[in-house]
């Protein structure tokens, strides 16, 4: 069945870095854009940052630009996000998702399928 | 970018209760929005996508409507499994969520 796993996760030092992964299985990972949202603590889903099936467009909110890269290896079904320049505001639950079946006009869609989030707490 | 603003914030209902979660956007996004529901601990549960349309599995008791910037999300007669924290997401420029409406017993 199609599975989403993230690992990477962890406690990091504000400025420090972290690099997440996400395991795909169960269907063609290079056909899919694939996303990052994550959920503070006491806030709302966020949108990080996606990037297209072929890994040749990305896209950031502006909290995280210039900070996060995403990045894939669509030979190894991996998705990846690394995180530079940590603060605490980006503590959070992070989660890799896409949208299987209901996309929209441009690289995003209606995300039906998630990972279970990797928890990252930026901490001094 | 497209701002999402979801009201209202918290809502107190009973069961059998139906209530309405609205989700207005500063730009017209056409139908391109989904709704979520989200629990503590567990991932987002996509809903409704494009607007009104109902995800396999999800209840009848859901109903989504609206176009353009301003949207709703309806849940007749509330089953204690609903309560949790609803969400909308446009997806017609990138990817923005609304800031979430938790919907907790009354």
């Amino acid at each position: 069945q199609v599975q989403l796993v993230e690992s990477g996760g962890g406690v990091v030092q504000p400025g420090g870095s972290l690099r997440l992964s996400c395991a795909a299985s169960g269907f063609t990972f290079s056909s899919y854009g694939m996303h990052w949202v994550r959920l503070a603590p006491g806030k709302g889903l966020e949108w990080v940052a996606s990037i297209r099936y072929d890994g040749n467009e990305k896209y950031y909110a502006d909290s995280v630009k210039g900070r996060f890269t995403i990045s894939r290896d669509n030979s190894k079904n991996t998705l990846f996000m690394q995180m530079n320049s940590l603060r605490a505001e980006d503590t959070a639950i992070y989660y890799c998702t896409f949208p299987q079946y209901y996309f929209g006009p441009g690289d995003s869609g209606a995300f039906e399928v998630w990972g279970q989030g990797i928890m990252v707490s930026v901490s001094s | 970018d497209i701002q999402m603003t979801q009201s209202p914030s918290t809502l107190s209902a009973s069961v059998g209760d139906s209530v309405t979660i609205t989700c207005r956007a500063s730009q017209s996004i056409s139908s391109w929005l989904a709704w979520y529901q989200q629990k503590p601990g567990k991932a987002p549960k996509l809903l409704i996508y494009k607007a009104s349309n109902l995800e396999d599995g999800v209840p009848s008791r859901f109903a989504g409507s609206g176009s353009g910037t301003e949207f709703t999300l309806t849940i007749n007669s509330l089953q204690p499994d609903d309560f949790a924290t609803y969400y909308c997401q446009q997806y017609n420029t990138f990817s923005h969520f609304g800031g979430g409406t938790k919907v907790e017993i009354k």
